[in-house]
């Protein structure tokens, strides 16, 4: 079966420090994962994707995530946070069945100034 | 631009009323999907479409039916609409195929049912 889990309902970071959103993950096979983002009131927005090749993808807005196979996790990141990436995170994973995605409760990020 | 356009973005509908939300997408795409969203349940799979004519269930079909008459078009239908169905709804697209494509989402209707 395949399943996504964002360990984390609310993460509170300061205006310039890092960030991390933390996603693990199930699925049979090779999975190819992704992150979007949600500001209020609106639907939801890519930001990258790991499909194969290097573990550390970058995508939009200065994130970037890492794929870990070991640990089954696929975090995001981004180096320096802005007031502006405050917003729902949410990871999903699309698995054998190619056309159906598996999300993550998703996580709220708030960046203080 | 790409886009998948939601005909509303509120509404409000009575306990017992017949709802229909619709979805268009202008990419030719022959995937679309429902889902809603509720706090702390992340998005869950109402119904999907692989074709025109074509439907399948998700996670949580009970109380919903959808119709997919033209290929831009995927419309959700609640049949007689109860306030646990309270919600946000999410239409997403997808290209056929290959994985690693990923969705495209409307801006989402907020429906309440009183």
């Amino acid at each position: 079966a395949q399943s996504v889990a964002q360990p984390e309902d609310q993460v509170n970071v300061a205006e310039g420090n890092p960030l991390t959103v933390k996603c693990t993950y199930s699925v049979s096979g090779n999975p190819y994962l992704f992150w979007y983002v949600q500001y209020p009131n609106r639907g939801l927005q890519f930001l990258l994707k790991y499909i194969t090749g290097d573990n550390l993808v970058k995508g939009s807005y200065g994130f970037e995530a890492e794929f870990n196979k070991s640990q089954t996790s696929f975090h995001l990141k981004k180096p320096s946070a802005l007031v502006s990436d405050s917003a729902l995170y949410f990871c999903a994973v699309q698995g054998y069945n190619f056309n159906k995605f598996y999300f993550g409760s998703g996580t709220k990020l708030n960046v203080k100034p | 631009d790409v886009k998948v356009t939601q005909s509303s973005r509120y509404l409000v509908k009575r306990t017992g009323e017949k709802v229909f939300l619709e979805c268009v997408q202008d990419m030719d795409h022959e995937n679309m999907f429902w889902y809603r969203q509720d706090p702390g349940l992340g998005l869950r799979l109402i119904y999907f479409s692989y074709d025109v004519k074509m439907k399948e269930k998700g996670d949580i079909p009970e109380g919903y039916s959808v119709s997919r008459e033209k290929k831009e078009r995927f419309s959700l239908i609640l049949e007689s609409a109860s306030t646990n169905q309270t919600s946000m709804y999410l239409c997403a697209s997808s290209p056929p195929g290959t994985g690693g494509s990923g969705y495209t989402f409307g801006s989402g209707t907020r429906l309440t049912v009183v």
